[in-house]
């Protein structure tokens, strides 16, 4: 099992609905949850952290967490092309100094 | 500086070779990463230096990799007699005090090397 899973996409979804990227992971201490947006060609930028269970809201993106289920998702909100590009989950595990990364989910935002 | 750079921007290089990447973080970041990563694939860490302790080396593929920090701030990392199979964008990020499962630290990535072994 991958230490953080996500499905590759590519997610298509029309310009201004809500695209929701999922992510699991499986180190149960983790309590540090990072989303970050790679454009092709270009470095990731983090999006959003988020560390307590619930909801963190930050414009129009929303990042969710579920301990219990090993379980973080982004939510964007009226999505726009500008969107498209690759997002990445990230989470510290294993009780050191490693941020592990998934392999990215691709977004595509079609007019 | 205004964020992490890295340089050269691009190497393209012969099987067999040696190659050195570097990496100049933030002012101030404590912490420092090296990530490579391949094409269509997630980022893989291989190393993570943080103030004078030792760095964290466990990512690091074979010991034809090895990096070094030097005053706490440029970072070098140097691939020997590179494979095709070392061929990938390697990227560098900083934070300011590094990691640990309740880290809520951000890291800020530089633009990437991308390595071609022929």
């Amino acid at each position: 099992q991958k230490e953080v899973e996500q499905n590759s996409g590519p997610l298509s979804v029309p310009e201004g609905a809500i695209a929701s990227l999922n992510c699991t992971y499986s180190d149960r201490v983790s309590q540090s949850f990072f989303w970050y947006r790679q454009y092709s060609g270009k470095s990731p930028e983090l999006i959003m952290s988020i560390y307590s269970n619930g909801d963190k809201e930050d414009g129009r993106f929303t990042a969710q967490l579920n301990k219990a289920s090993q379980y973080v998702s982004l939510l964007i909100r009226d999505s726009q092309p500008s969107d498209s590009a690759t997002y990445l989950c990230a989470v510290f595990t294993g009780g050191g100094n490693k941020l592990t990364f998934g392999t990215g989910t691709q977004l595509k935002v079609e007019l | 500086g205004a964020g992490v750079s890295q340089s050269p921007s691009n190497k393209v290089t012969e099987k067999g070779k040696d190659v050195e990447l570097r990496c100049d973080p933030i002012s101030g970041h404590t912490a420092l990463y090296w990530y490579r990563q391949s094409l269509g694939q997630g980022l893989e860490f291989l190393i993570y230096f943080q103030g004078n302790s030792a760095p964290d080396k466990s990512g690091l593929p074979s010991d034809r990799f090895s990096a070094e920090r030097t005053g706490g701030s440029v970072s070098t990392l140097t691939i020997q007699r590179t494979q095709q199979e070392d061929s990938a964008v390697y990227l560098c990020a900083s934070s300011w005090k590094g990691g640990g499962l309740s880290s809520t630290d951000t890291q800020y990535f530089g633009p990437g090397t991308r390595l071609t072994v022929l």
